[in-house]
């Protein structure tokens, strides 16, 4: 039972338009969501986060929304950048707590054209 | 400052033997996790620590052992390897319970 869905594997775009990853859960408890970014024979980088409290979050050229009622947010790179290519994750943890897990997706592999 | 890191990076065993993945954090954080990812898949937490002398069960922990001895490093063994456990295993740590930080992995194949 996959709580953390990314349901597309793969997205190309050109560099400077924009790419809009996306991600849909199913458990209704998770409060904090994060992007993850995972580079070939490298760990997953911590990209950009966002609380259940709020509906967007923007660092530089990354945002993240949240739509609650749907359980989905995406992740909007603009300008997209060939260095931007990688594998993205999704990843949703509820309430912290004493063990603070997260629920990973299986990936969206981003490649940005020249 | 390391952040995290991994030890072996690439190992290959045969069915049966045994071998431990050593996780070491300089970043005084109290929670480590191991994750294994298989294409496809995504990362699946295996066991984690909650701090030092602690460990608890994840989601997929059959196979695999644990111990969290020093606040600093985490280990990961398998006693008795078998194919399935063909995978890259990553390291994770967290002090704010929020953000987790990785190692760069460990590739292990198991013939």
């Amino acid at each position: 039972d996959q709580q953390v869905k990314q349901n597309s594997p793969s997205l190309s775009v050109q560099e400077g338009r924009i790419s809009i990853l996306n991600c849909d859960y199913t458990n209704s408890m998770f409060d904090y969501f994060l992007w993850y970014k995972k580079y070939p024979a490298e760990g997953p980088t911590f990209l950009i986060s966002i609380s259940s409290i709020k509906d967007k979050n923007e660092d530089g050229r990354f945002t993240v929304f949240l739509n609650k009622s749907a359980k989905h947010l995406s992740l909007h790179i603009v300008p997209s950048q060939p260095g931007d290519s990688a594998v993205y994750f999704c990843a949703a943890s509820a309430g912290g707590g004493a063990t603070n897990k997260l629920i990973f997706g299986t990936g969206t592999l981003l490649a940005v054209q020249p | 400052n390391a952040g995290v890191t991994q030890t072996p990076k690439f190992r290959v065993l045969k069915t049966g033997q045994s071998m431990t993945l050593l996780c070491a954090q300089d970043m005084n954080h109290e929670y480590m996790y191991w994750y294994r990812q298989d294409p496809g898949m995504g990362l699946r937490l295996i066991h984690y620590s909650v701090g030092e002398g602690t460990t608890a069960k994840g989601e997929v922990p059959d196979g695999y052992n644990v111990s969290r001895l020093k606040k600093q490093n985490f280990l990961l063994g398998l006693e008795s390897a078998a194919p399935s456990q063909t995978s890259v295993y990553f390291c994770a740590t967290t002090g704010n319970g929020e953000t987790q930080y990785f190692g760069p992995g460990t590739r292990l194949l198991v013939l």
